[in-house]
């Protein structure tokens, strides 16, 4: 199975916010990111948390980490319909820069 | 501004033919990786480099191969195209094992 697991699909509306959710089981990662991909474009650097802090926020984005149940969660507040896009869990294997991601998230805005 | 750039973007062979995708990076960056894209398995390594000269099979590294004979370039060659390897390939960079990785735009290829 895969390393990294995500759900496949999240829809809400304009103004709420989003909560992404992902599962890893590697607890030796050190860095966990999270990526945003919008159609035909490469991938985004959005934000990352190194593996020893429980959250870390930047600007609407808020991540948590939960090493105990190696979760990891993407809370986007006042989602609007720019942030509609795929949005990827990856965790870095150790210092090698190789990175292991989930299936990514489908984030749908409705107006 | 330094950036990575692929080429092509888009690209339809034939089953049995080689093809080769670029990857150029102009940040001068030691580590650089290949991934492929597919519907349900999000990205997933198939080769990666930390210097010249330096290459290394990823998880899904059957029918490809790399080269590295400078810093900027990583090349990506389908020894003989097939329908299995249809699919959006992903050019990465990075500084080191704990710095971000920069992608590319990405190359679709169709195998058919």
């Amino acid at each position: 199975g895969e390393d990294v697991e995500q759900s496949l699909f999240l829809s809400v509306r304009e103004g709420d916010s989003s909560v992404i959710n992902c599962t890893y089981t590697d607890s030796s990662s050190t860095y966990l990111y999270w990526y945003k991909q919008e159609p035909g474009a490469g991938l985004q650097l959005l934000t990352y948390i190194f593996s020893n802090m429980d959250m870390k926020q930047d600007q609407r984005l808020t991540v948590l980490l939960n090493k105990k149940d190696k979760h990891l969660s993407l809370r986007i507040a006042d989602t609007q319909t720019g942030d509609s896009a795929i949005y990827f869990c990856a965790e870095s294997k150790g210092n090698t820069g190789k990175l292991i991601f989930g299936q990514g998230t489908t984030l749908q805005v409705k107006p | 501004d330094a950036e990575i750039t692929q080429s092509p973007r888009h690209k339809i062979t034939e089953t049995g033919r080689q093809v080769t995708l670029a990857c150029h990076q102009t940040w001068n960056h030691n580590n650089m990786f290949w991934y492929r894209q597919d519907l349900g398995h999000g990205l997933r390594l198939i080769h990666y480099s930390y210097g010249v000269q330096d290459t290394n099979k990823g998880e899904v590294s059957d029918g490809y191969s790399v080269s590295r004979s400078n810093t900027e370039d990583l090349p990506l060659t389908l020894e003989s195209a097939a329908s299995s390897q249809t699919s959006v390939y992903f050019c990465a960079s990075s500084a080191d094992g704990n710095t971000e990785a920069f992608f590319g735009q990405g190359t679709r290829l169709t195998v058919v």
